[in-house]
């Protein structure tokens, strides 16, 4: 079964400055697909960035970003420029590519906390 | 569009009792998704539809837990009786299938279930 590893319960950033936010996951397929999605106190859970495994072009969303290391199973998410707004729940989620299950399959997630 | 709607937002009610909660997806999506957040087991997936039918109850915790898709604008989570340990934040969420661009999932804002 696939499994997802966010091995940073917590993080903290300044204001302005960067912050690379860890995930790590297990599969055997080849074809899937990775995203990021943000958790702010209001519950609501809102698609950051996705990132399709056959692509080898890193996934970049304004200040936001990935650096997917597909031999290494590795797809961590660097916030540029953090903003207050930034603060919340992050969570790296899998899913595998076409005719596979639709599921996703989170990891436990990184709060994030950004210092005035 | 409106984005995926959930009711009730927030639902308290006492250990026995029968518990609805209700989804409705975007227009024209495909696929709906059914997800519990618990502290304890983060976020784990229900059951999924596709086109009104269900495609995958294996995360369906036990008898007590139900799911319908009676059209594609409406879904159901049905607990009966509910138990204290059912209290987490249940979401919904929609895609759209399209071939190898197979959608994001959009969440619903989730529905806090508290029993008491």
């Amino acid at each position: 079964a696939q499994t997802v590893t966010q091995s940073q319960p917590e993080m903290s950033v300044q204001e302005a400055e960067t912050v690379t936010l860890s995930c790590t996951y297990d599969t055997s397929e080849s074809d899937y697909y990775l995203f990021w999605y943000k958790q702010p106190p209001s519950r609501q859970m809102i698609l950051v960035i996705r990132q399709e495994a056959y692509k080898q072009q890193n996934a970049t969303e304004n200040r936001f970003s990935v650096n997917f290391q597909k031999a290494a199973k590795s797809f961590s998410l660097k916030i540029s420029d953090s903003q207050l707004g930034d603060a919340a729940m992050y969570f790296c989620a899998y899913r595998r590519g076409l005719g596979g299950s639709e599921k996703l399959v989170f990891g436990k997630g990184t709060k994030l906390t950004v210092n005035p | 569009d409106a984005g995926v709607i959930q009711s009730p937002r927030h639902e308290v009610t006492e250990m026995g009792q029968e518990v609805t909660l209700r989804c409705k997806p975007i227009s024209g999506h495909d696929y709906l998704f059914w997800y519990r957040q618990t502290m304890m087991r983060g976020l784990e997936l229900l059951i999924y539809f596709n086109n009104n039918v269900p495609i995958d109850d294996s995360g369906m915790p036990e008898d007590r837990f139900s799911a319908k898709m009676p059209n594609a604008s409406f879904s159901t989570l049905k607990i009966q009786p509910s138990e204290p340990r059912d209290s987490a934040v249940y979401f919904c969420a929609s895609s759209l299938a399209m071939g190898r661009l197979l959608d994001t999932q959009y969440f619903g804002p989730g529905t806090r279930l508290t029993v008491l």
